[in-house]
């Protein structure tokens, strides 16, 4: 009964080639994150969803797409990917965009580029 | 826009010794704060959040923050330090861009409890 999942857990894979990540929450909310942490952890939000609309989009290399199948659903595409896209990427949820909700987050995707 | 700044990278206490991680913020208007905290290799799990209710705010496994505007902070207590408390914490405000709100993170503070 995991409230947000992600798949995969750990990715490895050569510069250039396109990936995603999968991400569903079953906590019934409505808005959706992608955060990126980087080797010094620190964390900023990529994208935002609500009810399958994009509401944030940050200044992130449009090799980047978000897709939302569904509200359940937010997924991330990364196209020819690099050396600096190495991360942990994190999806996140809330009930809906408001300032005191808090988010929940899945266990993170841990993306290595050789 | 919003900001937060965690003034220590590292903290280093002992067991059963109290514990504080210290946050402030900035902020136009009166924001709304959380705390969460990352065991290594996992997800993000909120310890406590300020919604302009009670300025102490009391959370999970025995933190506790008081939002304090006199000095524009939100520090995390603990009375007594556990092992398991090892952590990185986030001091996190929630910030309304174009239309929406968004989370503006801290930069960690590492949290290493000595036996």
């Amino acid at each position: 009964d995991t409230a947000v999942s992600q798949t995969p857990k750990y990715l490895v894979t050569q510069m250039g080639n396109d990936k995603s990540i999968k991400c569903e929450q079953n906590l019934g909310h409505d808005t959706m994150y992608w955060y990126k942490q980087d080797s010094k952890k620190f964390l900023k939000i990529m994208f935002s969803y609500n009810n399958k609309e994009l509401i944030i989009n940050e200044t992130v290399p449009n090799r980047f797409s978000p897709k939302s199948p569904d509200k359940a659903h937010l997924n991330l595409h990364i196209n020819s990917l690099e050396l600096g896209d190495s991360a942990v990427y994190f999806c996140a949820s809330s009930p809906t965009g408001g300032s005191y909700n808090e988010q929940f987050f899945g266990p993170g995707t841990r993306l290595t580029v050789l | 826009a919003q900001s937060v700044t965690q003034l220590d990278s590292h903290v280093s206490v002992s067991e059963g010794t109290p514990v504080l991680l210290r946050c402030n913020y900035s902020s136009s208007y009166s924001p709304s704060l959380f705390w969460y905290v990352q065991h290594p290799n996992k997800g993000l799990q909120l310890l406590l959040k300020y919604t302009s209710a009670a300025t102490l705010v009391k959370g999970i496994n025995g933190f506790e923050a008081e939002f304090k505007k006199s000095e524009t902070s939100f520090h995390l207590t603990k009375p007594s330090a556990h092992m398991s408390d090892a952590a990185e914490y986030f001091c996190v405000v929630s910030d309304k861009g174009s239309g929406t709100y968004k989370y503006i993170f801290g930069t960690g503070t590492r949290l290493k409890v000595l036996a």
